[in-house]
């Protein structure tokens, strides 16, 4: 069965800096497709960005970027000029084809002003 | 446009009652979930559907039924509550057949309190 694995509970970062992510999965597919969502305390899970994995190129969304390393199976959401509302929890999910979706266990990330 | 739309918000059951979580959708999506999210496991699937009429098991569906009349609706049944069953819920659709690049679409979420 698909693992992704958040090895970070609580990342801090501070206003405006930049903070990164990780995640890893473990699959042995070469076709599926990675998705980072964010869930603030109003616990609505918000689409940040995502990944197909047959494209070398890695997503960006305005201030959200991902390195995508499909080889080394890593999937890491970097978040550039942190604003105060972008803390919030933040899980990495994967998803092959019609299946379902398998999440990690979430980073909780706190930004300070 | 409502998107996903979950009922109750909130609920408290004691042991042993059985109760119903709705869930509907108006995107026409095929693909419906179940997910509960306990603290320091992020979301793990109850049960999914790919159209009315075909359902499935995900990681943890004992002690829960489903079933899918229509391509909006998707209710999940707790039988028989029992406090390990604390948690909250979310149901999520997204589309089917070679676009599943698409994310799932989340409801708000129900907490589920059982004493």
């Amino acid at each position: 069965a698909q693992t992704v694995t958040q090895s970070q509970p609580e990342m801090s970062v501070q206003e405006a800096e930049t903070v990164t992510l990780s995640c890893t999965y473990d699959t042995s597919e070469s076709d599926y497709y990675l998705f980072w969502y964010k869930q603030p305390p109003s616990r609505q899970m918000i689409l940040v960005i995502r990944q197909e994995a047959y494209k070398q190129q890695n997503a960006t969304e305005n201030r959200f970027s991902v390195n995508f390393q499909k080889a080394a199976k890593s999937f890491s959401l970097k978040i550039s000029d942190s604003q105060l509302g972008d803390a919030a929890m933040y899980f990495c999910a994967y998803r092959r084809g019609d299946n379902d979706m398998r999440f990690g266990a979430g980073t909780r990330l706190t930004v300070k002003p | 446009n409502a998107g996903v739309t979950q009922t109750p918000k909130f609920q408290v059951l004691k042991t042993g009652q059985s109760m119903t979580l709705q869930c509907a959708q108006d995107m026409n999506h095929e693909y419906m979930s179940w997910y509960r999210q306990d603290p320091g496991m992020g979301l793990r699937l109850i049960h999914y559907s790919v159209g009315a009429g075909i359902t499935d098991q995900g990681e943890v569906p004992n002690g829960y039924n489903v079933s899918r009349s229509t391509t909006e609706d998707f209710p999940l049944r707790l039988l028989s509550a029992a406090p390990s069953q604390t948690s909250v819920y979310f149901c999520a659709s997204s589309r089917l057949g070679g676009q599943t690049n698409q994310p799932q679409h989340f409801g708000d979420g129900t907490r589920l309190s059982i004493l």
